[in-house]
């Protein structure tokens, strides 16, 4: 069965940092790219980026440079995101998604989501 | 504010059809064969329903389709039914920065 597992909820408090995991499973991990996509509370779904899992190269969308870093352990196929000196803003439901390739090769759309972790930033 | 624009809610009655609109720009969806479109149902993760414009993954129904025209695509349901109620998600490719959008969402409400 082909799915990724993400790593339960963090409560963190503002400065502090996290580190959401991706566990891909039933499915060859560095054949298909990574997406991070964030749902804030209530609102719609924002793309962070990705990351090729076969070069472990990251794309970062405008707005998540600087404090958020896609990380791969290949070894045991899973990617990270980790989102440091936290904010109250940052509080959000972050989705991993896998990567769909079309007939020609390209990236075309995002066909296995993880369930989904929340992070709550508060004092 | 999303990329892409669609109508914050639709609604049908059982057995209707409905269609939702997404409007981007030549930049992005006009320029795009790589839209698509994800049903979230409340506290879950988005499910891909069309991909490619108008291509179904395997297991979906064909009661969901899409299509487009210029800078808008649109989603169309048929034969609506009570589990299709949800939010949906366009999105697409974007050559100007190689990145992917998001639209706003549309709350479909089943009457």
């Amino acid at each position: 069965q082909v799915q990724v597992v993400q790593s339960g909820s963090e409560l963190k408090k503002p400065g502090a940092s996290v580190k959401v995991s991706c566990k891909a499973s039933g499915y060859s991990f560095t054949s298909y790219g990574m997406n991070w996509v964030r749902q804030a509370p209530g609102q719609g779904l924002e793309w962070m980026g990705w990351i090729n899992t076969n070069t472990g190269n990251p794309t970062y969308a405008q707005g998540f440079t600087g404090r958020f870093v896609f990380s791969l352990d290949t070894s045991v196929s899973t990617a990270y995101l980790q989102i440091s000196s936290l904010k109250a803003e940052d509080s959000a439901v972050y989705f991993c998604a896998r990567t769909l390739y079309n007939w020609k090769g390209d990236r075309s759309a995002f066909d296995i989501w993880g369930q989904g972790t929340m992070v709550t930033v508060s004092s | 504010q999303s990329a892409l624009t669609q109508p914050a809610s639709v609604s049908g009655s059982p057995g209707q059809s409905i269609t939702i609109s997404c409007t981007g720009t030549g930049s992005d969806l006009g320029g795009s064969d790589y839209v698509s479109w994800y049903q979230q149902h409340p506290g879950k993760a988005p499910k891909l329903i069309i991909y490619d414009v108008n291509n179904r993954p395997s297991g979906v129904s064909n009661r969901f389709s899409g299509s487009k025209s210029d800078n808008t695509a649109s989603l169309t349901i048929s034969g609506l039914q009570a589990e299709d109620e949800a939010h949906y998600y366009c999105s697409s490719y974007t050559r100007r920065n190689a990145n992917w959008v998001f639209g706003g969402g549309t709350k479909l409400t089943v009457l």
